[in-house]
C-alpha cells in the first residue's frame, strides 16, 4: 500500500536559518503530493502541492519539487521566521475518477515538529 | 472561506458512555466529509469517509459500530464513539472536501476524547 514517510522531529533552528524536511513516498499508482501545515491549536492546511513530476508546489515562501525518480518531496525554506514554528505533514493522494477528476483518501506521514527560535 | 468546525474541542467521559462529535463546514458544501484519527506523536490515520446522503466507508480494522458516522447533509457529519473505553482517548480530527472540489481537504482543529 501507499506510505510517506518524514524525518524524524523535532526540528529546532534559529530565525533566517535554511530548513529542509524531508519526505519519501511509496505509492503503486502516480500519485500526487502535499504538504500540510498544523499551527498550535488550529486544524491541518494545505501549505503546497504538486501534481506530477518535476512539479514545484510553493507558498509562503517554502518550496517542494516531486521527484519521481527519488519518490521524494522535500520541504524547503530559505529563512525561516518564528511564525513558521508548526507541525508539518507530507501526503499524498493517488487520483481516481475519470480524468483524474476526484482524489481518493490521503495518506499522512508521520508529522515533523519545527520549533523556530528568535 | 472554507472553515470546518469541530464541536466539541474537547470531551471526557466515563468508561461505557457514548460521545458525539459534529464536524461542519461553514461556508462552503461538502458531498464529501473525513474523519481521521491521531495518537500523540503519530500520523493522521484515515477511519472512514463519509458522503452525504450514503453509508460511511471505513478502512480496515475500524469498527463500524462502535464508530458510527452520520452524514445527513451537506455541511454536518458526526462521529459517534459507542461505549467508550480508555483505550479510544485520541484525538479526532475531520477534514471535508468541497463539492466538486478536485485536489484540497479542509481540516477542522480537532476534537480530544478522554475517556476516564
Amino acid at each position: 500500500g501507499d506510505s510517506v514517510t518524514q524525518m524524524e522531529g523535532p526540528v529546532t533552528l534559529s530565525e533566517e536559518a535554511f530548513l529542509t524536511i524531508n519526505c519519501t513516498y511509496t505509492a503503486t499508482g502516480y500519485p500526487s503530493l502535499f504538504w500540510y501545515v498544523q499551527y498550535p491549536g488550529e486544524g491541518l492546511q494545505l501549505l503546497l502541492k504538486a501534481t506530477k513530476a518535476d512539479d514545484k508546489g510553493s507558498n509562503k515562501g517554502f518550496e517542494a519539487t516531486y521527484r519521481k525518480e527519488t519518490t521524494s518531496f522535500h520541504l524547503e525554506k530559505g529563512s525561516v521566521q518564528v511564525s513558521d514554528s508548526a507541525v508539518y505533514f507530507c501526503a499524498l493522494s493517488e487520483v481516481s475518477g475519470a480524468g483524474g477528476t476526484s482524489y481518493g483518501k490521503l495518506t499522512f506521514g508521520q508529522g515533523t515538529i519545527l520549533t523556530v527560535h528568535p | 472561506g472554507a472553515v470546518v468546525s469541530q464541536h466539541p474541542s474537547w470531551v471526557i467521559c466515563k468508561s461505557g458512555t457514548s460521545v458525539k462529535i459534529e464536524c461542519r463546514s461553514l461556508d462552503f458544501q461538502a458531498t464529501t466529509m473525513f474523519w481521521y484519527r491521531q495518537f500523540p506523536k503519530q500520523s493522521l490515520m484515515l477511519m472512514a469517509t463519509s458522503n452525504e446522503g450514503s453509508k460511511a466507508t471505513y478502512e480496515q480494522g475500524v469498527e463500524k459500530d462502535k464508530f458510527l458516522i452520520n452524514h445527513a447533509s451537506l455541511t454536518l457529519s458526526t462521529l459517534t464513539v459507542t461505549s467508550a473505553h480508555p483505550e479510544d482517548s485520541s484525538f479526532y480530527i475531520c477534514s471535508a472536501r468541497v463539492a466538486g472540489g478536485i485536489y484540497e481537504q479542509f481540516f477542522g482543529p480537532g476534537t480530544r476524547l478522554t475517556v476516564l
